[in-house]
C-alpha cells in the first residue's frame, strides 16, 4: 500500500514538444505529492509539489495534474528543453509517517535539440 | 548559503566492513533524513532524526543506525556490508520534522560500493 508506482521508464522527447509523467498511488492517506528532479551525480532537487485539495497546479513550464479519484498525478513538462533532460521522481507522503517519502521508479527524460 | 553537505563523497568497502557516513544539514534545519538510492532505483527511506530523536524508520535491518548530534548534523552506520548495501546514499534536511510542505533538501550524496 506504500508503493508509487511511476510511468515510462525512459522518454524522449523533440526540443519544443509535452513531456507527460504519470504517477499512481494506493495509500489514500497520501497528502503530499512533489515531483523531483535529479541530475547524474547530484541529489534530488524538487521540482513542484500538490496537495490533494487541488486538481492542478502550475510553475513556469511545470505542471501538476491530480485525480484523487483515479489516485494518479503526472507531471507535465510544457516546451520541453534540452536543460530538462534529467530524472524525475514522483513521490508521496503523509503526515502519519514522519513526512517519509515514498519514491517512484523514475522516468529517464532525455530531450532532443 | 551552503546546502547539505554529506562525506565522503565516494567510498569502496569490502563485505563484512563497516562504515559511517556524516551529513551537514542546511543552517538551522532541524530534522534530518537518510535516503538509500540503489542504482536506477527511486530513493528509499532509512531514518529520520528530529531534535536528536529518531522519529521515523524504513524497512532496512538493525545493521543500520544513525544518530544525530546536538548541532543537528548525523551520521548513518551500516554494519556488516553486504554487496547489496552497494549505493548512493542521501541525507536530507528540512526545517521541522512534519511540516505540512514536507520539502526536504538534499545532499549530492555518498556512493558506496561495496566489493
Amino acid at each position: 500500500q506504500q508503493q508509487v508506482k511511476q510511468s515510462p521508464q525512459s522518454l524522449i522527447v523533440q526540443k519544443g514538444g509535452i513531456s507527460i509523467i504519470n504517477c499512481a498511488y494506493e495509500n489514500t492517506a497520501f497528502d503530499y505529492f512533489p515531483w523531483y528532479q535529479q541530475f547524474p551525480g547530484k541529489g534530488p532537487a524538487l521540482l513542484i509539489a500538490i496537495r490533494p485539495d487541488v486538481s492542478e497546479k502550475k510553475e513556469g513550464r511545470f505542471t501538476i495534474s491530480f485525480n484523487k479519484s483515479a489516485k494518479q498525478f503526472s507531471l507535465h513538462i510544457m516546451d520541453s528543453q534540452p536543460g530538462d533532460s534529467a530524472t524525475y521522481f514522483c513521490a508521496a507522503s503523509w503526515d502519519g509517517s514522519a513526512r517519509q517519502l515514498t519514491f517512484g521508479s523514475g522516468t529517464q527524460l532525455t530531450v532532443l535539440p | 548559503d551552503a546546502g547539505v553537505t554529506q562525506s565522503p563523497t565516494h567510498l569502496i568497502k569490502t563485505r563484512g566492513q563497516h562504515v559511517t557516513l556524516r551529513c551537514s544539514p542546511i543552517s538551522g534545519h532541524k530534522s534530518v533524513s537518510w535516503y538509500q538510492q540503489v542504482l536506477g532505483q527511486g530513493p528509499q527511506f532509512i531514518f529520520q532524526y528530529y531534535e536528536k530523536e529518531e522519529r521515523g524508520r524504513g524497512n532496512f535491518p538493525d545493521r543500520f543506525s544513525a544518530r544525530q548530534f546536538p548541532n543537528y548534523s548525523s551520521e548513518l552506520n551500516v554494519n556488516a556490508l553486504l554487496l547489496g548495501d552497494s549505493a548512493l546514499y542521501l541525507c536530507a534536511s528540512s526545517p521541522s520534522r512534519d511540516r505540512v510542505t514536507g520539502e526536504l533538501f538534499f545532499g549530492e550524496g555518498s556512493r558506496l560500493t561495496v566489493l
